[in-house]
């Protein structure tokens, strides 16, 4: 099946702008979701389809998709945004794929 | 209020099995494709397995493959995962998630809305 490839760890000032990103083959034909994970906490949907919010995600969360890399934005970092972020799709197989998770810091 | 709501896990030895269910409530269970989604501790996410909302088709991890069956009760609401030949690295929080698809412009794309709290499974001796 084909791999998503996240960074590690990111960090961001309080209030600066950082994305996140997610590169693998299957996003040349998929569109990524985002999920984060706060540490004991189930994940949350935050970004899916072309750049769209679940109800009740702020709007300074955003994605976007070029080639085999999707994004996401996070515009005016807050401290709750810290945590554990996700990228998703599926293969040509119909398996299910994730990245391997960026740790976002606040700083 | 759409929710999921496993059950099942607990401490199981090496080469043992144990049943996952989840309990599906506030959506038309019958209508969804449903996931199961673990966790090893301290691991990022690992998609488990796939069952269509009829259950006509499925998907698993290459990791499961043989050893994991996912099936569902459309009557009942629920979604089960039957574990058997447990091993260590089968230790995780297992999550059920509802899977939705979608398309826009040229591409398709799928996402998990909704997901349950999860499970614990504990494999040692």
């Amino acid at each position: 099946s084909s791999e998503l490839t996240q960074d590690p760890a990111v960090s961001v000032a309080l209030g600066q702008t950082v994305r996140i990103t997610c590169q693998g083959d299957s996003l040349r034909s998929y569109y990524a979701s985002w999920y984060q994970q706060k540490p004991g906490q189930a994940p949350v949907l935050v970004i899916y389809g072309k750049n769209n919010r679940p109800s009740g995600i702020p709007d300074r969360f955003s994605g976007s998709s070029s080639g085999n890399t999707a994004s996401l934005t996070i515009t005016g970092a807050q401290a709750e945004d810290e945590a554990d972020y996700y990228c998703n799709s599926r293969d040509s197989s119909g398996s299910v794929v994730f990245g391997g998770g960026t740790k976002l810091t606040v700083l | 209020e759409v929710q999921l709501v496993e059950s099942g896990g607990g401490l199981v030895q090496p080469g043992g099995s144990l049943r996952l269910s989840c309990a599906a409530s506030g959506f038309t269970f019958s209508s969804y494709e449903m996931n199961w989604v673990r966790q090893a501790p301290g691991k990022g996410l690992e998609w488990v397995s796939y069952i269509s909302s009829s259950g006509s088709t499925i998907y698993y991890a290459d990791s499961v493959k043989g050893r994991f069956t996912i099936s569902r009760d459309n009557a009942k609401n629920s979604l089960y995962l039957q574990m058997n030949s447990l091993r260590a690295e089968d230790t995780a929080v297992y999550y059920c998630a509802r899977d939705r698809l979608g398309v826009a412009d040229r591409y398709y794309y799928y996402y998990m809305d909704v997901w349950g709290k999860g499970t614990t499974v504990t494999v040692s001796s």
